[in-house]
């Protein structure tokens, strides 16, 4: 089984900055298989990143998704204040595995 | 418009049983392969099991190891609604269970999740 790791498990940063987001692999994750969630309290997740780096329809375009192999990383260029939230790594190449998330809140 | 939704969660005792149902519009639902994903309370999410499309596999299944031999996933293209009927439940079964629209990648039984219900809660405890 892939286990994804997230870092850091709290960010706390403030409206307009950037957030950068980890998510490492025990193994490398082929095909780039690896998707980005964001939830918010009492909601479903949403998805915002597939294939690594394709954003998911709808999805604004400061949020980019890139890596490969075993570390991908999840980029926010100017954080609104709907984007504070829980966020999640999956990768779909061997069965299906979910990182712990990491949690971005306001500074 | 894509919506899920959910139903059949509640409280059950440990050893009992339960079925979940997702019921499906917006898109046609014979051709899309489907996911339950659930998450515990203050926890991550954790795939439960993926059912292929009517016109992929013809209906392949797949668990996670946790719910193997335990949970069983169907369809019925007909009515336009996912099934997960649990048996012999557990107190770390408890969580809040989504359906998911799941989208195929070029491996056998990979999926990631497009579109979410807001989930049903299931709470098995004496």
């Amino acid at each position: 089984e892939i286990v994804l790791t997230q870092s850091p498990g709290t960010l706390s940063l403030s409206p307009g900055e950037r957030a950068t987001l980890s998510c490492r692999a025990s193994q490398s994750v082929s095909g780039n298989y690896l998707a980005w969630y964001q939830q918010k309290p009492g909601q479903a997740p949403r998805l915002l990143i597939y294939g690594a780096s394709s954003r998911a329809t709808g999805i604004p375009d400061r949020f980019s998704g890139s890596g490969s192999g075993t570390d991908f990383t999840l980029t926010i260029s100017r954080l609104e204040p709907e984007d504070f939230a829980v966020y999640y790594c999956q990768q779909y190449a061997s069965s299906l595995t979910f990182g712990g998330g990491t949690k971005v809140e306001i500074k | 418009e894509v919506q899920l939704l959910e139903s059949g969660g509640g409280l059950v005792q440990p050893g009992g049983s339960l079925r979940l149902s997702c019921e499906a519009s917006g898109f046609t639902f014979s051709s899309y392969a489907m996911s339950w994903v659930r998450q515990a309370p203050g926890k991550g999410l954790e795939w439960v099991s993926s059912i292929s499309s009517f016109s992929g596999s013809d209906g392949s299944t797949y668990y996670a190891d946790s719910v193997k031999g335990r949970f069983t996933i169907s369809r019925d293209n007909s009515k336009n609604t996912l099934y997960l009927q649990m048996n012999s439940l557990r107190a770390e079964d408890t969580a809040i269970y989504y359906c998911a629209l799941s989208v195929p990648a070029a491996i056998v039984g990979s999926y990631y999740f497009d579109y979410w219900g807001q989930g049903t809660l299931v709470t098995v405890s004496s």
